[in-house]
């Protein structure tokens, strides 16, 4: 069955620093997602994208982050000057539909230090 | 807002045991309805979907689901625990904010498992 892919799936970084975290979504699916779940709290909804641009985001989705296709098979997303707080498991998700199931990444555990 | 309540937030039973988890929501017209399950060090996975039509639904894994609409309910069931069951389960309602089927997930309910 075909799945979604991230890596790394462990990244630590310095507060201040930039990550990249990398998602290969399945293939012939047309809408990606970012979810996030700091430790002990539930997945929480960041930013959707379709048809090479941003469909909706949360407000957690300030200008620090930035999503991108920068390809025909990645979805990437940047934190740029990361913050303690943006410690979390990141998830991808990618779906053929709007109303049809996400598939869900096994997520990137990011920690800043 | 649309919301998503787990009232359980860690759940023991015995292997063999059946089970019920918990998942009220709130929205006003019909809604898509799911249970993911994350095991340690896991994505999620979905286990099933309600999106209409039958409000019995079944899953994988044996789990089953019933949508209720006069208890805005949509609880997770399965008759005989396995001790691999062992993971936490969230349920999700794809949010009508906005378009793009974005999910609002509850808490979660961690499912231990004793022998």
């Amino acid at each position: 069955e075909p799945e979604v892919t991230q890596t790394p799936s462990h990244q630590v970084t310095q507060m201040g620093q930039e990550v990249i975290l990398r998602c290969v979504p399945i293939s012939n699916h047309l809408y990606f997602y970012w979810y996030r779940q700091i430790l002990g709290q539930k997945v929480e909804f960041l930013v959707s994208f379709y048809n090479n641009e941003i469909s909706e985001k949360s407000e957690i989705f300030d200008d620090q982050f930035s999503v991108e296709r920068p390809d025909g098979s990645n979805f990437t997303l940047k934190i740029r000057s990361t913050k303690l707080e943006d410690s979390a498991m990141y998830f991808c998700a990618s779906a053929d539909d709007t109303y049809q199931p996400q598939h869900f990444g096994d997520g990137t555990r990011l920690s800043i230090l | 807002a649309q919301s998503v309540t787990q009232p359980d937030i860690h759940i023991t039973v015995s292997e063999g045991a059946s089970l019920e988890l918990r998942c009220n929501y709130s929205y006003g017209a019909t809604p898509y309805l799911f249970w993911y399950v994350q095991s340690p060090g896991q994505g999620l996975q979905l286990l099933l979907k309600y999106f209409s039509g039958d409000t019995l639904v079944q899953g994988i894994k044996g789990f089953e689901a019933e949508f209720k609409r006069s208890q805005s309910s949509f609880n997770l069931r399965k008759p005989s625990v396995h001790w691999s069951d062992a993971a936490e389960y969230f349920c999700a309602v794809v949010s009508y904010g906005g378009s793009q089927g974005n999910l609002i997930f509850g808490k979660g309910t961690k499912l231990s498992v004793k022998p």
